[in-house]
């Protein structure tokens, strides 16, 4: 299967600063990357969906100016926590889907984000 | 939207025995995928089945997109088999939807 990478693993800063996600497909071209946010003991909640060279959908509920999402190329997408406060806690996944792979979506190793 | 049941919420298995999860979901889809996610968070796809049978090893799925179910049978558990086993749809024109997981604790 195909094979995406997050980066950082885990993150831990204070409040009140910005934090940045990248989210790397390695050996395919990611037409669209998604991001999501999983509370402890949670399923997986859809914060946005990033297409190549456009601006990204968000999901009801999810401050764009809080989580701003760039797509820049077909290999990576990053998800920037702004001004950060401790209920932005949490981990947080990325996928992506590329054209060989029909629908199937890969997952990076998610990142998990603590403010202090 | 689609609703997306998985059962049973949280499975206590024997190392060596077999089990069965399931996955309803309420409307029509065009994709389904099975997931595991380990302790350490990383999600691995086991299948991806919108129809049909698939096998992998120990461990094989069933999708009746008709009747809107999905079954993930595990044989001869394994420890290593922890964790918790997610299901996810879509449907069309929209994006994949996860249900709530089912939580798999096998003892040694």
């Amino acid at each position: 299967g195909a094979v995406v990478s997050q980066h950082p693993s885990w993150v831990i800063c204070k409040s009140g600063t910005s934090v940045k996600i990248e989210c790397r497909s390695l050996d395919f071209q990611a037409t669209t990357m998604f991001w999501y946010r999983q509370f402890p003991k949670q399923s997986l909640m859809l914060m946005a969906t990033s297409n190549e060279g456009s601006k990204a959908t968000y999901e009801q509920g999810v401050e764009k100016d809080k989580f701003l999402i760039n797509h820049a190329s077909l290999t990576l997408s990053t998800l920037t926590v702004t001004s950060a406060h401790p209920e932005d806690s949490s981990f947080y996944i990325c996928s992506a889907r590329g054209l060989l792979w029909s629908g199937e979506l890969f997952f990076g190793e998610g990142s998990r984000l603590t403010v202090l | 939207g689609i609703q997306v049941e998985q059962s049973p919420p949280d499975l206590i298995l024997q190392e060596g025995a077999n089990s069965t999860l399931r996955c309803n979901f309420s409307d029509s889809v065009n994709n389904l995928q099975w997931f595991h996610q380990n302790p350490w968070g990383q999600l691995i796809n086991l299948f991806y089945i919108p129809s049909g049978t698939k096998q992998n090893g120990r461990l094989s799925a069933t999708t009746v997109a008709t009747e809107r179910y999905s079954l993930l049978y595990i044989s001869s558990s394994q420890t290593t088999d922890s964790g918790v086993y997610f299901c996810a749809v879509e449907y069309y024109g929209q994006n994949f939807v996860f249900g709530p997981g089912t939580r798999l604790s096998v003892l040694p």
